[in-house]
């Protein structure tokens, strides 16, 4: 066990729905990053917040957003959902203390756009 | 901008068998390296990382993996493999872009072990 929730486990929706994805971050952690992984793209680095602020960008479309509370739980909002957004959506956490460090992943979250 | 190329997309090996996972990387600055592994419907979990030091660096669960600058590589390591290592490695690069560390992940590698 990581220490980092997700939820919901599992997701089935509709095409042009939106969903909200949630991540609880380790105990301690300041740093959340979201990630896709699918078959064809592999694993890609989405979004990082830090303490409540954005803190890098990846690939991340403009239908995607996120934030970080002040309790530092984070969601990842997806809109117009298309069927190429069915994918496996992790969670990480770390410190943030500003060097190379481990990434706590969560257990995902499955969604599917149907 | 750094990249990771996992050479293999599936490597079986049977159970007690040494087994190498390579990973090449390329990158104009000084890189950081990890291996983790993802147990099936599971999170990722990392096996080990190279920082600095000692180009030999070892994990957990018997594995270890050499850094070598010069042929920009990062294979991971097992002598002895058993069955509960079935499961997709992942080899990343990260670099310092301004204070943060947002790892590069290659595209994975399956290694199936068989009785």
């Amino acid at each position: 066990d990581s220490g980092v929730t997700q939820t919901p486990k599992h997701l089935i929706t509709a095409t042009g729905q939106r969903v909200t994805l949630r991540c609880s971050p380790r105990s301690g952690d300041l740093s959340v990053y979201w990630y896709q992984q699918s078959l064809d793209q592999g694993l890609q680095f989405l979004i990082q917040y830090y303490n409540g602020e954005e803190r890098a960008k990846g690939n991340i479309l403009e239908r995607f957003s996120a934030q970080q509370f002040p309790d530092l739980h984070s969601e990842l909002n997806l809109s117009s959902l298309e069927l190429g957004d069915s994918a496996l959506y992790f969670c990480a956490s770390s410190g943030g203390q500003g060097f190379p460090e481990t990434q706590y992943f969560g257990p995902g979250t499955r969604l599917l756009v149907l | 901008a750094q990249s990771v190329t996992q050479l293999d997309s599936q490597v079986p090996v049977f159970e007690e068998a040494p087994v190498e996972l390579r990973c090449n990387y390329s990158s104009s600055v000084s890189v950081y390296l990890f291996w983790y592994v993802q147990y099936p419907n599971q999170g990722l979990q990392l096996l080990l990382k190279y920082l600095s030091g000692s180009t030999l660096v070892k994990g957990i669960n018997g594995f270890e993996a050499e850094f070598n600058k010069s042929q920009t590589s990062f294979h991971l390591r097992k002598p002895s493999v058993h069955i509960s290592d079935t499961a997709e490695y992942f080899c990343a690069v990260t670099t310092d872009r301004g204070g943060s560390y947002i790892p590069t992940f290659g595209r994975g590698t399956s290694l199936i072990v068989h009785p």
